[in-house]
């Protein structure tokens, strides 16, 4: 069973516009975090924002802010404002708790390619 | 700045070759990851290491296997290359222990590999 669903292939926005990526995630255990990569047309990928399961507020870094919903198992990504450099593929991940016999790695979601118009 | 080097950015290769993919680590962390990238597929796990001669299978090792003989280096070897191996294949390390903020993990610029 897919442990990261992105559901939108591709998004568009106008620059200086919000836009919200969307990412759920299925768990059982309690204790999990997400993570959010950019990967530009360069093809590096880019650590943006970290949301551990107990933090009691939802991360915030520059324009870029998580809306977690942990009873909904979401944990969409927020750009504020958004820039035209910002076009980019995005991908939500999740790490395993190594705590319970998870292993030490990240699972990634199937991404969504973000456009901003100009 | 953590830096994670792979040795090709694109390479072409010959169906039945066997290919070796080096990635490069320029600190002294335990955890690197191989992955492949394919378009609607996203990252796949192919394996990943935790110590020098120690190596983990991760969701998709056919085809594959890996090498990890100093902390620095760590080595995806296609047996047989095959044109279902084309894709985009990305090395990553873990900064310390356990996942979380500081502790994300760094990819390097990835290979394209070809296999014709």
């Amino acid at each position: 069973a897919q442990k990261i669903t992105q559901t939108q292939p591709g998004m568009f926005v106008q620059e200086k516009e919000a836009v919200t990526l969307d990412c759920t995630y299925d768990t059982s255990d309690q204790s999990y975090g997400l993570f959010w990569y950019k990967q530009p047309s360069s093809g590096e990928m880019i650590f943006l924002i970290y949301q551990g399961s107990y933090d009691e507020q939802n991360a915030t870094e520059g324009r870029y802010s998580l809306n977690f919903q942990k009873a909904r198992k979401s944990a969409n990504l927020v750009i504020s404002a958004s820039q035209l450099g910002d076009s980019a593929m995005y991908f939500c991940a999740m790490r395993e708790d190594e705590a319970q016999g998870g292993s030490e790695k990240l699972v990634f979601g199937k991404g969504t390619k973000l456009t901003v118009n100009p | 700045d953590v830096k994670v080097t792979q040795s090709s950015r694109y390479l072409v290769k010959r169906t039945g070759e066997k290919v070796f993919l080096e990635c490069v680590q320029d600190m002294d962390h335990e955890n690197m990851f191989w992955y492949r990238q394919d378009p609607g597929l996203g990252l796949r796990l192919i394996y990943f290491s935790y110590d020098v001669k120690m190596k983990e299978k991760g969701d998709i090792p056919e085809g594959y296997s890996v090498s990890r003989e100093k902390k620095e280096r760590f080595s995806l070897i296609l047996e047989s290359a095959s044109t279902n191996q084309t894709s985009m294949y990305l090395c990553a390390i873990k900064l310390g222990g356990g996942w979380g903020r500081n502790t994300e993990a760094f990819f390097g610029q990835g290979t394209r590999l070809t296999v014709v």
